[in-house]
């Protein structure tokens, strides 16, 4: 899962295994999440998106899974693939409309 | 094809120097967002505007101002870098407040 520190969650995985990335989210009133993927020296790239009346959310080779009940939030992707290699954040959407972003976690594909 | 572009994409500087980082994006959208990110911190809001003329102070403000004087542009400016203020810097846009931001390639900036 994500946390805030100097050393980011990492997570490895073999080529053709499915990656699971987890996110605690803070405010239990948030009704909007994003998990964003930020490749090395780039901007962060929309994944997928979830609205809190959702607990699940498919999209290619993606899938976002949302539990109220203990704020969680979690990616999974199917089939990794060493272009999939990169740092993923989740994002959610305060009730002031506040964006709050994680630290992240890096995933790492070993072919 | 719309986009949101940033520049310099790299910028080294003194202490005390006034720097300005462009923004500019091109799909039309309303709400405009800088951020930076640091090793270990997610993304940590600036400064934002929700329309022209409009800019409010975000979690980091302090050291940074912006101007809204079109839809496209969202300039952003270090009066006095100051070394704490070495990050990557990150524009985003949106289209509505409850939809996705999405982000430019960033400026890494140095202030020496």
């Amino acid at each position: 899962g994500e946390s805030v520190g100097l050393h980011l969650p990492t997570l490895s995985v073999q080529e053709g295994d499915n990656s699971i990335i987890n996110c605690a989210y803070s405010n239990s009133a948030s009704d909007y999440f994003i998990w964003y993927k930020q490749e090395s020296g780039k901007g962060p790239q929309f994944i997928i998106d979830i609205r809190s009346n959702m607990d699940k959310r498919q999209g290619q080779r993606v899938t976002v899974l949302l539990n109220k009940t203990v704020k969680h939030l979690s990616l999974q992707i199917a089939a990794t693939q060493p272009g999939d290699s990169a740092v993923y954040f989740c994002a959610e959407n305060m009730l002031n409309n506040d964006m709050r972003f994680g630290a992240g976690t890096r995933l790492t594909v070993k072919p | 094809d719309a986009e949101i572009t940033q520049s310099p994409r790299h910028k080294i500087t003194e202490t005390g120097r006034q720097v300005t980082l462009a923004c500019h994006q091109t799909w039309n959208h309303n709400n405009m967002f800088w951020y930076r990110q640091d090793l270990g911190h997610g993304l940590r809001l600036i400064h934002y505007s929700y329309g022209v003329h409009d800019t409010n102070k975000g979690e980091v403000s302090d050291g940074y101002s912006v101007s809204r004087s079109n839809t496209e542009d969202l300039p952003l400016t270090l009066e006095s870098a100051a070394s704490s203020q070495t990050s990557v810097y990150f524009c985003a846009s949106s289209e509505s407040l409850r939809n996705t931001q999405y982000f430019g390639p960033g400026t890494r900036l140095t202030v020496l």
